[in-house]
């Protein structure tokens, strides 16, 4: 099972909204990701939780909260956001978070703030 | 810090054509992925190489580590290899570098 699957595909959310995008792999990977990517752009890395510690914040802003349960899920807690953070929101997995390994991408959580 | 290009930017092509893509990189890198993303969302990578040539089905794919190069061939290709074509370098110890893409669409 190589799957990185992502819930919920789509979320529409008012700016005084609290939500929640979650990630899940079974893949007994150790590294997880997010990342945010802007229609025609590349994605941009968030955070990395490596073995279940946060281990790079790409200074994103505080409205933006990860967590990490346990090796296989990823979760990213969203309050009080942006108009100009509607974007497709990437995970992805891999061994380890030393950068060396294939990194599985999850189906996207497509995003927009209203 | 790393640069990755790519080109061309954008790319159409007829149906069974053969198709390259190209992706240059300015530092020294571990390892290069391909990756492939459909409208819609979802990336799907395609190869992680560090040397030589992976061929997967119809998709080859090669890196020159001493020119700091890497090409994306498709053989064949078809319209459901419309999508974007992403490539990005693995340094070792910091996160991956991704060129900007290439837009491929093959026609009928």
């Amino acid at each position: 099972d190589t799957e990185v699957t992502q819930t919920p595909k789509h979320l529409v959310m008012g700016m005084t909204n609290k939500k929640s995008l979650k990630c899940e792999q079974h893949m007994g990977h150790r590294a997880m990701y997010w990342y945010k990517q802007k229609a025609k752009k590349p994605p941009e890395l968030m955070f990395v939780y490596s073995y279940e510690k946060l281990s790079i914040n790409e200074s994103v802003p505080s409205r933006f909260s990860p967590e990490c349960p346990n090796s296989s899920l990823l979760n990213l807690h969203l309050h009080a956001l942006q108009p100009e953070d509607s974007a497709l929101y990437l995970c992805a997995s891999s061994q380890d978070g030393g950068f060396t390994d294939t990194q599985y991408f999850g189906p996207g959580t497509r995003l927009t703030v209203l | 810090k790393n640069e990755v290009e790519q080109s061309p930017q954008n790319l159409t092509a007829q149906e069974g054509e053969f198709i390259t893509i190209n992706c240059s990189y300015s530092v020294g890198i571990s390892a290069l992925h391909w990756l492939q993303q459909h409208p819609g969302g979802g990336i799907v990578s395609l190869f992680m190489l560090s040397s030589g040539k992976k061929k997967h089905g119809r998709l080859i794919a090669t890196i020159n580590i001493q020119e700091k190069h890497s090409s994306l061939h498709i053989t064949a290709s078809h319209p459901r290899d419309s999508a974007v074509y992403i490539c990005a370098a693995l340094t070792g110890n910091t996160p991956l570098v991704f060129g900007k893409g290439t837009r491929l669409s093959v026609i009928a």
